[in-house]
C-alpha cells in the first residue's frame, strides 16, 4: 500500500508561534485530508485538499500532488490547537493515515 | 445535519467474547468505513460498505466482519476477542465514492480484559 509519512512527529510551541506540519506520500492520490484528533479521540475535519491551497482562519493547507506532499500551516497558535494532527490519503480503495504529529502549545 | 454517531462509546469485554459496534452515518451518506486505532499500529482501515455491499477490505483477520443495512447504518462485529483487539474503533461516512471527504464519528473505545 501507499506510504504516508508525517513530520515532525512531535512539536512543542509557545502560544502565538507559527508552525508547519508536513505530509509526504509515496503514490498518486485521489484525496487528501487533514484532521485534528481531540483528547477524546474524535477526528475533526480540517481540510479536504487533494490539490491546491485552502485557508480557514488561522489554518491553511497546501497540497502539491505532482510532488506528493502536503503542508499544514498553523499561525498564532493557541493552547486549544494542542493534539495530534493526521493526514490521510486515498488512492481509490481506502484511506491510509500517517502516524501523526503531536502538537503541544504551551501558554 | 446531525453528524456520525457511534454506539456504544465505551465497552469492556473479556477474551473469547464477541462484540458488535454500531455506526449511523450522516443523513444521505451511503458509504461507511471502519478504522481501528491503537498506539502501536496507528489508524488502520478495516473495511468499507456502500449500498449494503462490502466494497473494500483492509488486512484484518476474518474475526472482524461488518454489514450495512438499507438505511446505511452499519455494524461491525469482532468474534473471539483477543487482548490485542483493545482499541478505539472509528467509523466514517462519505457521500458516495470512498475517496470523497470522510466525516468521522466519536469512536467506540473497546477494552478487552
Amino acid at each position: 500500500g501507499i506510504q504516508v509519512e508525517q513530520s515532525p512527529p512531535d512539536l512543542i510551541l509557545q502560544e502565538g508561534a507559527n508552525s508547519t506540519l508536513r505530509c509526504n506520500f509515496s503514490d498518486s492520490v485521489n484525496n487528501l485530508q487533514w484532521f485534528h484528533q481531540n483528547p477524546w479521540g474524535q477526528l475533526i475535519n480540517l481540510f479536504y485538499i487533494p490539490s491546491g491551497t485552502k485557508q480557514n482562519g488561522r489554518l491553511s493547507a497546501t497540497t502539491v500532488a505532482t510532488e506528493r506532499y502536503s503542508l499544514l500551516y498553523i499561525s498564532s497558535s493557541q493552547t486549544t490547537d494542542s493534539g495530534v494532527y493526521f493526514c490521510a490519503v486515498n488512492t481509490g480503495n481506502q484511506f491510509y493515515f500517517g502516524t501523526g504529529t503531536s502538537l503541544t502549545v504551551i501558554p | 445535519k446531525a453528524g456520525v454517531t457511534q454506539t456504544p462509546r465505551y465497552l469492556i469485554k473479556t477474551r473469547g467474547q464477541q462484540v458488535t459496534l454500531s455506526c449511523s452515518p450522516i443523513s444521505g451518506h451511503r458509504s461507511v468505513s471502519w478504522y481501528q486505532q491503537t498506539p502501536g499500529q496507528g489508524l488502520q482501515f478495516l473495511f468499507e460498505y456502500f449500498s449494503e455491499t462490502q466494497r473494500n477490505k483492509g488486512n484484518f483477520p476474518g474475526r472482524f466482519s461488518g454489514r450495512q443495512f438499507s438505511n446505511s447504518r452499519s455494524e461491525m462485529n469482532v468474534s473471539t476477542l483477543e487482548l490485542g483487539d483493545s482499541a478505539l474503533y472509528l467509523c466514517a461516512s462519505s457521500s458516495r465514492e470512498s475517496y470523497n471527504e470522510q466525516f468521522f464519528g466519536p469512536g467506540t473505545r473497546l477494552t478487552v480484559l
